[in-house]
């Protein structure tokens, strides 16, 4: 069946260093993949989005490419800021209404 | 402000009990999803309807149930409550043609003593 699998956290960075969190899925068809955020005690909102091979979501700063070739969406910030901690999911849809989450992945940013 | 609402925002209630969860999804959006959230922040898909008809279930449990009203919110009734149902549990809604992109509530906590 369909899955996303995303690096485990805590990812620990210091603030300005660069970012980066894996992403790789498996699906059938042509997924739209999703980076969506959720800050302490908020619920999830959605960064960023992808609808077909080598399209680039952007938001903020943050930068997603789907490649197909490597069945991966890896997240990429060049300069984190301390607001940057939170958790961020990658998440897949393969039409319909159904959305598959990873596990999410914590982000602190250190002063 | 995603403009899905949810109520009560926090819940203290002891095993046993049953509670029912509220959302009123954003104007115009046909489907409402629920999630629970645990502590290890994983986020488990429970059951989705669209326009007042069940279109998916994920890992719901016999104890939980759901429903769609016509004017579109959705509730999410919790019964014989053990402790291991605390967690947050989100509702989201989506726009019939917008592929995947949902739109989560600010959750309801819910905790049982």
């Amino acid at each position: 069946g369909d899955s996303v699998t995303q690096m485990e956290g805590p990812v620990t960075l210091s603030e300005e260093a660069f970012l980066t969190i894996n992403c790789t899925y498996t699906a059938t068809g042509y997924p739209s993949l999703f980076w969506y955020v959720q800050y302490p005690g908020e619920g999830l909102q959605l960064l960023l989005k992808a609808t077909k091979a080598d399209d680039k979501g952007s938001n903020k700063g943050f930068e997603a490419t789907y490649r197909k070739e490597t069945t991966s969406f890896h997240l990429e910030k060049g300069s984190v800021q301390v607001s940057d901690s939170a958790v961020y999911f990658c998440a897949l849809s393969t039409g319909g209404f159904k959305t598959i989450f990873g596990a999410g992945t914590r982000l602190f940013v250190k002063a | 402000d995603s403009g899905v609402t949810q109520t009560p925002k926090h819940l203290i209630t002891a095993t046993g009990q049953r509670v029912t969860l509220r959302c009123s999804p954003r104007s115009g959006d046909l489907s409402v999803y629920w999630y629970q959230q645990s502590l290890d922040q994983g986020l488990q898909f429970l059951i989705q309807y669209y326009n007042g008809e069940e279109r998916a279930k994920g890992n719901i449990l016999e104890r939980f149930s759901a429903q769609q009203f016509p004017d579109l919110h959705s509730e999410l009734n919790l019964s014989s409550l053990e402790l291991g149902d605390s967690a947050l549990y989100f509702c989201a809604s989506s726009v019939e043609g917008e592929r995947g992109e949902q739109f989560f509530g600010p959750g309801t906590r819910l905790t049982v003593l």
